[in-house]
């Protein structure tokens, strides 16, 4: 099976940071990438599909980029709200695996 | 307003059965495919399985292959998961969520990104 590292497994940076977080593929995946964010208590919300697509409502201060085994999202200016854990999923085949997370925090 | 709403959870000794229905609302459920995911406690998000909208094609993560039985019934808009031969790490909030694309056919086999996600059902495995 594909594996999915993600990293750093957590930061902490100040308001107003640029932030980025890496996914790696173990295997190419083309763009069949997607990042959610898990505030604590609450419900996975998806960020990014098709490695680069913000979805609907997503603040545009959040990108994604990358194909095949590299991706990374980007939190342009990091705000209070996005205190979370982050996600990426391929989903190019089954098993559709989750990375490990990277929780964000606020210095 | 679209809704997802799990039920079924609990708790369970090991060995024992449940099964998570997941009740939906708002969009046209026959239409999506849908999955389920959790989250056990410490830990990061796991996919478990996945249904194509027709049920032609169903797929588990090997953690629960051959003990959980996916199904759907497009007919009265519901989602289950049947849990058998249950461990303590099978503890976690399973949560019911669906494949981003519209289908427009019987039955599209196609995997996507999730864009809807229920509000989960702890499954608690302990003797």
């Amino acid at each position: 099976d594909i594996q999915m590292t993600q990293s750093p497994s957590s930061l902490s940076a100040s308001v107003g940071d640029r932030v980025t977080i890496t996914c790696r593929a173990s295997q190419g995946i083309s763009d069949y990438l997607a990042w959610y964010q898990q505030k604590p208590g609450k419900v996975p919300n998806l960020l990014i599909y098709a490695a680069s697509t913000l979805q609907s409502g997503v603040p545009s201060r959040f990108s994604g980029s990358g194909s095949g085994t590299d991706f990374t999202l980007t939190i342009s200016s990091l705000q209070p709200e996005d205190v979370a854990t982050y996600y990426c999923q391929r989903y190019n085949s089954a098993p559709l695996t989750f990375g490990g997370g990277t929780k964000v925090e606020i210095k | 307003e679209v809704q997802l709403v799990e039920s079924g959870g609990g708790l369970v000794q090991p060995g024992g059965s449940l099964r998570l229905s997941c009740a939906v609302s708002g969009f046209t459920f026959r239409s999506y495919s849908m999955n389920w995911v959790r989250l056990a406690p410490g830990k990061g998000l796991e996919w478990i399985s996945y249904i194509s909208s027709g049920s032609s094609n169903i797929f588990y993560a090997d953690s629960v292959k051959g003990r959980f039985t996916l199904s759907r019934d497009n007919a009265k808009n519901s989602l289950h998961l049947q849990m058998n031969s249950l461990r303590d790490e099978d503890t976690a909030v399973y949560y019911c969520a669906r494949g981003r694309r519209h289908c427009s056919a019987t039955d599209c086999y196609w995997f996507d990104a999730i864009d809807i996600w229920g509000q989960g059902t702890m499954v608690t495995v302990s003797s």
